[in-house]
């Protein structure tokens, strides 16, 4: 699968519009762009995914670059609850099931966000 | 509905004793992931069931770790001759699919403490 690169560390105040930055330069056709967070002492969930286009659902917006080498995870107010380790993940599909379905973490970027 | 869940939420054990986790997942997801966790690190995947059959282990660390899902439901990871590098967040996740992209929702993990 190929790598991401994310900003160890992020700040932002409560309220504000957070922009969450990932490198994929050596992404693949096949390859999808999954976001996940992880609060404290919680296993990860699912924020948004895409292939191309851009994706809005409730909790996020996806933007992805024409190239599809870099994105961006938008939180379009920031709340205290939003405070969370992200993870940008590279999905490759372009194979069967089984194997290529685990996720692959980096260390992700961890989002502050101050009263 | 009810979420992915595990037992025990911690787990104290001395070195060279065996321990067992358990996870139940999402009913009726034909996907099983266990993952660990190392403090500071982003999850690491050990090891894929598609039903009962395990079609990836790729990620277990030494033949000390085992993993079964018996019926397709349940899954036990079972660590034998635990050591202090063991230590970690174990978390298992399931899925309702197996083509790649589906959402894999986390359990809140089982933390082991090896002394």
């Amino acid at each position: 699968d190929a790598k991401t690169t994310q900003p160890n560390s992020m700040e932002s105040n409560e309220e504000e519009p957070v922009h969450l930055p990932c490198n994929h330069s050596t992404i693949s056709g096949t390859d999808y762009i999954h976001w996940y967070r992880q609060l404290p002492s919680q296993g990860p969930e699912y924020v948004i995914h895409g292939l191309t286009s851009n994706v809005n659902n409730r909790m996020a917006s996806l933007a992805i670059a024409e190239d599809r080498k870099s994105s961006t995870l938008i939180l379009h107010r920031a709340t205290l609850r939003d405070a969370a380790v992200y993870y940008c993940i590279l999905r490759d599909v372009g194979g069967y099931g089984g194997a290529t379905n685990k996720l692959i973490f980096g260390t992700g970027t961890l989002l502050a966000v101050q009263p | 509905g009810a979420g992915v869940s595990q037992s025990p939420r911690y787990k104290v054990a001395k070195r060279g004793q065996d321990v067992a986790l358990r996870c139940d997942p999402i009913s009726g997801h034909v996907s099983l992931f266990w993952y660990q966790q190392a403090l500071g690190q982003g999850p690491e995947f050990l090891t894929y069931f598609q039903n009962e059959a395990q079609l990836d282990k790729s990620g277990l660390p030494s033949d000390r770790f085992f993993a079964e899902r018996p019926e397709g439901s349940v899954s036990t990871l079972k660590i034998q001759r635990t050591q202090q590098e063991d230590s970690a967040v174990y978390l298992c996740a399931s899925s309702w699919g197996t083509s790649g992209v589906e959402t894999q929702y986390f359990g809140p993990g089982t933390r082991l403490l090896v002394l």
